[in-house]
């Protein structure tokens, strides 16, 4: 069963535009919630990362937003790039516990 | 310098066979990882090593076999191989276990067909 469920699993996007993905969770002891990154031929990489205790965090032109009561975060891509085109996963985790990711959206920007 | 490094890259063999992908990191991490990534893109994980103990094992057929000779190795043999073993095997290491502290870092992968 899987503990973290993202959408869309796949999205198209025009250049310039937002590109946002959705996860869901169930499990209430999760308070790490990261997003990984992977392009074709390559393995995940870490992009973006947040703690329960905040709402929002950016890095440049990702940003995830948290909604604790909702047990749902999101990652938005601002003004998507061709180079950002890949697949994205949201993950979660307990501090001492295992990753769980989500199913992956794969993510497509036009020039 | 790669920060983790499995080979071989691609791996193509016949049902029945047995086949071994090997695993190293020279990030000085404590924590060594093995996922399956299946054709929809599903990461799933399938053991944990924790300085060459092992700490998570999924439900995985025993025919798969992790091996750690030391902390920066993490080895994974497979026997007689099925056709539902075919997927993208990542290898992926971690400071230690907590996963707030320490990213995961994924190998390149390893492209495993069987026919």
């Amino acid at each position: 069963q899987q503990q973290v469920k993202q959408s869309p699993q796949s999205l198209i996007v025009q250049k310039g535009g937002i590109s946002i993905i959705n996860c869901a969770y169930e499990n209430t002891a999760f308070d790490y919630f990261p997003w990984y990154q992977q392009f074709p031929g390559k393995g995940p990489a870490l992009l973006i990362a947040i703690r329960p205790d905040v709402s929002e965090k950016k890095e440049g032109r990702f940003t995830i937003s948290f909604n604790k009561s909702a047990k749902q975060f999101s990652l938005h891509i601002m003004d998507s790039q061709p180079g950002d085109s890949a697949t994205y996963f949201c993950a979660a985790s307990k501090s001492w516990g295992k990753l769980q990711f989500g199913a992956g959206t794969q993510v497509v920007v036009t020039p | 310098d790669t920060a983790v490094s499995q080979t071989p890259k691609y791996l193509v063999t016949q049902m029945g066979n047995d086949k071994s992908i090997k695993c190293e990191q020279n990030l000085g991490h404590d924590t060594m990882y093995w996922y399956k990534q299946d054709s929809k893109k599903f990461l799933k994980i399938m053991f944990s090593y924790n300085n060459k103990e092992l700490i998570i094992n999924e439900t995985v057929p025993n025919r798969f076999s992790p091996k750690s000779p030391d902390k920066a190795h993490l080895n994974l043999h497979i026997n007689s191989l099925e056709l539902g073993d075919s997927a993208v095997y990542f290898c992926a290491s971690s400071q230690d276990e907590t996963a707030v502290n320490s990213p995961l870092h994924f190998g390149n992968g390893t492209r495993l067909t069987v026919t």
